[in-house]
């Protein structure tokens, strides 16, 4: 089993969609709940991030964590083309050492105009 | 203040030749890491390295090198390259203090034909 599974998509939504993306994970050690978006061809950039259960809101983005079923989702409210990346899932704080992090392999999103 | 650069950008290898991949950056990180990412997969950690002199092996390190002799620098050396480590390669660092973020190179796109 994979550490870290993400819908893999492609997730093609209208301009001013909600957006739901998930994942989630294995190892109960996890603490952080981090998404990092990547815009092609570009390196990754954290977007958000969560500690341990429950939910923060940044703007239009949601990030939503529930340790007990280690299930982690992302809400894009009103979704724009500028939001068009590919989403990485990215837990971290399970022992080891210098903040390694462990990826998901991502869902691409394009919003359309 | 430009972050993380990598250089170069593109490079087409022949098999059994050898580069190095260069990474710097100049927010004074103790942390620096080197990823690879393939297509539909997550970015595997290949070498990480928490202050100058130190480094150690990710999860994927077979076939590669790493140095830190400055804190700003972390370059990563390809020896005899196969077309297994066609990939795009991602340099990151992370101050190692509070912050969780890891800020992210563009990276460098790597075949090996």
């Amino acid at each position: 089993q994979k550490e870290v599974e993400q819908d893999p998509g492609p997730l093609s939504v209208p301009e001013g969609a909600i957006v739901s993306l998930n994942c989630t994970y294995s190892n109960s050690a996890f603490q952080y709940f981090m998404w990092y978006r990547q815009y092609s061809r570009k390196g990754p950039e954290l977007l958000m991030y969560t500690y341990s259960s429950g939910n923060k809101e940044d703007g239009r983005f949601t990030a939503q964590v529930d340790k007990s079923s280690k299930y982690i989702s992302l809400f894009i409210r009103d979704s724009q083309p500028s939001d068009s990346a590919t989403y990485l899932c990215v837990p971290e704080g399970a022992g080891g050492s210098a903040r390694q992090l462990t990826f998901g392999s991502g869902t691409q999103l394009t919003v359309l105009p | 203040n430009a972050g993380v650069t990598q250089t170069p950008k593109f490079r087409i290898l022949k098999i059994g030749q050898s580069m190095t991949l260069q990474c710097a950056q100049d927010m004074n990180h103790n942390y620096m890491y080197w990823y690879r990412q393939d297509p539909g997969m997550g970015l595997k950690l290949i070498y990480y390295s928490v202050g100058a002199g130190i480094t150690d092996k990710g999860e994927v390190p077979n076939g590669y090198n790493v140095s830190r002799s400055t804190t700003e620098d972390f370059p990563l050396r390809l020896e005899l390259a196969a077309p297994s480590q066609t990939s795009v390669y991602f340099c990151a660092s992370n101050s190692g203090l509070a912050g969780r973020e890891q800020y992210f190179g563009p990276g460098t796109r790597l075949t090996v034909t």
